[in-house]
């Protein structure tokens, strides 16, 4: 059973830059969550996406936005990136009937 | 707004004695309630989860236990090892939404 997997690893841009991460879920999952995480904080809701549709959103700005593909891969797109941008990002695929949502090993943006 | 709260930033115990992490929260519309563990450089493991209509679940070492009247639930791993040192983060879930609280780091000492 593979797990989620993100890429890339790290990113560095620069404010005002757009970004796109990616996250392969779970084998069999069909929902994808996307969270962010601040230095020190827990990871933040930032919104779900089911059957290529997006479930629910946290409080977010729309430049924030979400891709789900057919085979349930997923991208984070964001715009305008601004300083505080700079957290970990990380993903997590479940399917619809569990609540435990697995997640990947995240992607840092630092954000200059 | 805070509404999952994790007071302890960390947690020092020995091995082989009773690790109790605590969590609050604000809202009674949570249907579910997790514990999360984390490693540096790895996203976070489930570890157990209880329904808001039960007050207590068990899983092996670990145990959660949820006091609906206090808003309260906490985490028992007995006995402790030295491989259970992490960040332990207690979420809320309502249908799609998670919240996490900010996370305790334990710390096992041999």
């Amino acid at each position: 059973e593979t797990g989620v997997t993100q890429s890339p690893t790290h990113l560095i841009k620069t404010r005002g830059q757009q970004v796109t991460l990616r996250c392969s879920s779970q084998s069999g999952h069909n929902t994808v969550s996307w969270y962010q995480q601040a230095l020190g904080q827990g990871p933040q809701f930032i919104f779900q996406y089911y059957r290529e549709e997006e479930n629910g959103r946290g409080n977010f700005p729309p430049r924030f936005s979400g891709l789900q593909f057919p085979n349930y891969s997923s991208e984070l797109n964001v715009n305008a990136l601004e300083l505080d941008d700079s957290a970990l990002y990380l993903c997590a695929s479940s399917s619809a009937e569990s609540v435990e949502q697995y997640f990947g090993p995240g992607t840092r943006l630092t954000v200059t | 707004d805070q509404q999952v709260k994790q007071n302890s930033p960390s947690l020092s115990v020995q091995e082989g004695r009773i690790s109790i992490l605590n969590c609050d929260y604000t809202n009674s519309m949570f249907d579910y309630f997790l514990w999360y563990k984390k490693y540096p450089a790895e996203g976070p493991t489930f570890l157990i989860s209880i329904s808001s209509i039960k007050d207590k679940n068990e899983d092996g070492r670990f145990t959660v236990f949820l006091n609906k009247s206090a808003k309260h639930l906490s985490l028992h791993i007995v006995p402790s090892q030295p491989g259970d040192s992490a960040v332990y983060f207690c979420a809320a879930m309502k249908t799609y939404f998670m919240r996490f609280g900010a996370g305790t780091r334990l710390t096992v000492k041999p």
